[in-house]
């Protein structure tokens, strides 16, 4: 069965500072879809990033970064100087094969302070 | 360009009342899901449909809740009692097809659902 674990709940950190979001994984599929969701105060689910499981390269951009990590079964999510806009829960989540089904973690609240 | 739109945004009845969420997915996608948000339970996948045809509901949580797909562009979800329990926020997202590439879900606005 799949799962996602997302370990940290909160964060809190000072603006222009760089944060990490830990997202980790579980799948017995060889084909599997990972992804991040933005999830700001007004309450609406953006979509930020889908990566699939044949594509270990990194990606950048602009101040988002992701890590794909397969031996590790991780794709954490790093905001590099971060700003209070940037305050929201973050989800991260996973579909196998060609099912669409998405399983989402319990996600990461991040706080922004000027 | 329109994206998923979900009505209504806030509703807010008693217990026993009959509740209709409704949504409009992106046009073009053929791909339509309903999740439902709580803290205890997070965000958790109810029904989804491929071209109007409910594949999964296995997330449905029992038989007072019912979804329907009658053409590309509508779906609604009934929930028949409803019950306090039922309180939470529902999203509707829709998807592109994709032939072994996962598409990402797009997300309306979601209803604030609250049973008095």
């Amino acid at each position: 069965a799949q799962k996602v674990t997302q370990a940290q709940t909160e964060i809190s950190v000072v603006e222009k500072e760089d944060v990490t979001l830990d997202c980790v994984y579980e799948t017995r599929d060889t084909t599997y879809y990972l992804f991040w969701y933005k999830q700001p105060p007004s309450g609406e689910l953006v979509f930020l990033i889908r990566r699939n499981s044949f594509d270990e390269q990194n990606e950048i951009s602009g101040r988002y970064s992701w890590n794909f990590q397969k031996s590790t079964s991780s794709f954490n999510f790093t905001i590099t100087a971060s700003q209070v806009v940037d305050s929201a829960v973050y989800f991260c989540a996973l579909s196998e094969g060609a099912n669409s089904k998405l399983t989402f973690g319990k996600g990461i609240t991040l706080s922004v302070r000027p | 360009d329109a994206g998923v739109i979900q009505s209504p945004r806030h509703e807010v009845t008693e217990m026993g009342q009959e509740v209709t969420l409704r949504c409009k997915p992106i046009s073009g996608h053929n791909s339509l899901f309903w999740y439902r948000q709580t803290m205890m339970r997070g965000l958790e996948l109810l029904i989804y449909f491929n071209n109007n045809v409910p594949i999964d509901d296995s997330g449905m949580p029992e038989d007072r809740f019912s979804a329907k797909m009658p053409n590309a562009s509508f779906s609604t979800l009934k929930i028949q009692p409803s019950e306090p329990r039922d309180s939470a926020v529902y999203f509707c997202a829709s998807s592109f097809p994709g032939i072994n590439s996962n598409q990402p879900q797009h997300f309306g606005d979601g209803t604030r659902l609250s049973i008095l």
